[in-house]
């Protein structure tokens, strides 16, 4: 059982690098997310989908963009990479909650990005 | 908009004592969900256990319980016969109130467990 994955696991970019953080989940999960994850700062989310074709922003999207063409892939862009976009990056998905509110979120592994 | 306070950065446990970590949370909606996961110094992110807010008894899976108390806001976690993997960063998360948006969580700072031998 695959679950969520992320590649990569790590990534060092220099200022002005665009890139794709890649996301993938194999449970047929209509809901898909991308938190950023910084020191004292738990975690906070950046984009979310409900569906294929159905994005939307979460808490600090300022800086990515997301597309949902698929229900499997979720991949997170960043445009123009910042140092302040130093962070780890998770995807998680679950079930739709209308049917299953206590389903938790299934998280990848995250992947490690330094901004220089 | 909902918000959940974790007030202990660290703690520390004697290994084979229970632990408590705090989790106050902020909602004036009467319908929603909490989650406790668990992040090993190894990165991945593992849920522990979950509980509804019409849920009429405390939640518990294994060795974790839940110390739901509704009117005060809180549901603290906690750990019994704490094992020295238990070590880890434990993050205390709502799930928004059901209807629009509802599938995200929205998490703590999280509070990191050291367990000694």
């Amino acid at each position: 059982n695959a679950g969520v994955t992320q590649t990569p696991k790590f990534q060092v970019l220099k200022t002005g690098q665009s890139m794709t953080l890649q996301c993938a989940q194999d449970m047929n999960h209509e809901y898909m997310s991308w938190y950023r994850q910084d020191p004292g700062m738990g975690l906070r989310l950046i984009h979310y989908s409900v569906g294929a074709g159905i994005t939307d922003q979460g808490e600090v999207p300022n800086g990515y963009n997301v597309s949902r063409s698929t229900t499997e892939d979720f991949p997170l862009r960043l445009l123009s990479a910042a140092p302040s976009q130093t962070s780890v990056y998770f995807c998680a998905s679950s079930p739709f909650a209308r049917d299953s509110y206590n389903s938790p979120l299934h998280f990848g592994n995250g992947t490690r990005l330094t901004v220089t | 908009a909902q918000k959940i306070t974790q007030t202990q950065p660290g703690m520390f446990v004697q290994e084979k004592e229970a632990v408590t970590l705090d989790c106050t949370y902020d909602t004036s909606d009467p319908s929603y969900g909490l989650f406790w996961y668990k992040q090993p110094s190894s990165g991945e992110m593992i849920f522990l256990i979950y509980q509804g807010s019409y849920d009429q008894q405390n939640a518990t899976e294994g060795r974790y319980s839940l110390n739901f108390q509704k009117a005060r806001k809180s549901a603290n976690l906690v750990i019994s016969a704490s094992q020295l993997g238990d070590s880890a960063m434990y993050f205390c998360a709502m799930r928004e109130p059901r209807g629009t948006g509802f599938q995200k969580l929205v998490f703590g700072t999280g509070t990191r467990l050291l367990v000694s031998p």
